[in-house]
């Protein structure tokens, strides 16, 4: 079962624009997520939020969460042809941590 | 350092036939290991995780099975392929000790049943 859901489902961007993904989720969590998967490749994490943060920054990226809302936000700033990928959130759920849930994902293009 | 292993990286298979795919895991023990499936162009679908040997849990009933022979090493199998098993298929480990760890991924195997 799916527990996050991305929104938008596919972004295209001029390169230098912010890029700005939705998460929702269903359930108490530990943490989330969000993974960036090329085109026929694994996926990479890129970041995680535990559920007591509220915004948590690496480089780039900008990931906040609202644990009352049951959702998150990745924020690419300055976006670059190369960060042309998916983008997916994970989240664990609290009564099984062991279990890591994806959603659907964003995909993101960025146009030089 | 960490590595995982995932082959092979694509498949032909004919309906009807078995399939096994195999994940090792290197540099660490006791791990969290996972099989996602991957339609094309959507999220991964949570198949089967194992928090040890002989702890497998299946998410979605269908016609696949996972093993864990050895404590790094998780293996898709199916007896009788179907069209629909086609897709991107990955493994992924994560820590076991804590809850706030991420997942590290194999490259996936794509499979394709015809």
């Amino acid at each position: 079962s799916q527990q996050g859901e991305e929104d938008p489902q596919a972004l295209s961007i001029q390169e230098g624009e912010n890029a700005t993904m939705n998460c929702s989720y269903k359930t108490s969590i530990n943490n989330l997520q969000w993974y960036r998967q090329n085109s026929g490749r694994g996926l990479v994490h890129l970041i995680l939020i535990r559920s007591n943060e509220r915004e948590k920054h690496s480089g780039r990226l900008r990931v906040t969460l609202d644990t009352s809302k049951k959702s998150s936000s990745l924020l690419i700033t300055a976006s670059r042809a190369a960060d042309t990928a998916s983008y997916f959130c994970a989240t664990d759920g609290r009564d099984s941590s062991y279990k890591l849930i994806f959603g659907s994902g964003t995909r993101l293009l960025v146009r030089p | 350092s960490q590595t995982i292993h995932q082959w092979p990286a694509t498949l032909v298979q004919p309906v009807g036939s078995p399939l096994s795919l195999e994940c090792t895991v290197e540099g660490t023990s006791n791990p969290n290991l996972y099989w996602y499936r991957q339609a094309a162009g959507r999220g991964l679908q949570l198949l089967f995780y194992s928090i040890g040997i002989d702890q497998i849990s299946s998410e979605v009933p269908q016609n696949l099975s996972a093993s864990r022979p050895q404590d790094r090493q998780f293996i898709l199998s199916s007896k009788k392929l179907l069209l629909s098993d086609s897709g991107f298929y990955l493994c992924a480990w994560s820590w076991r000790v804590g809850m706030n760890t991420e997942a590290f991924f194999g490259q996936g195997t794509r499979l394709t049943v015809v």
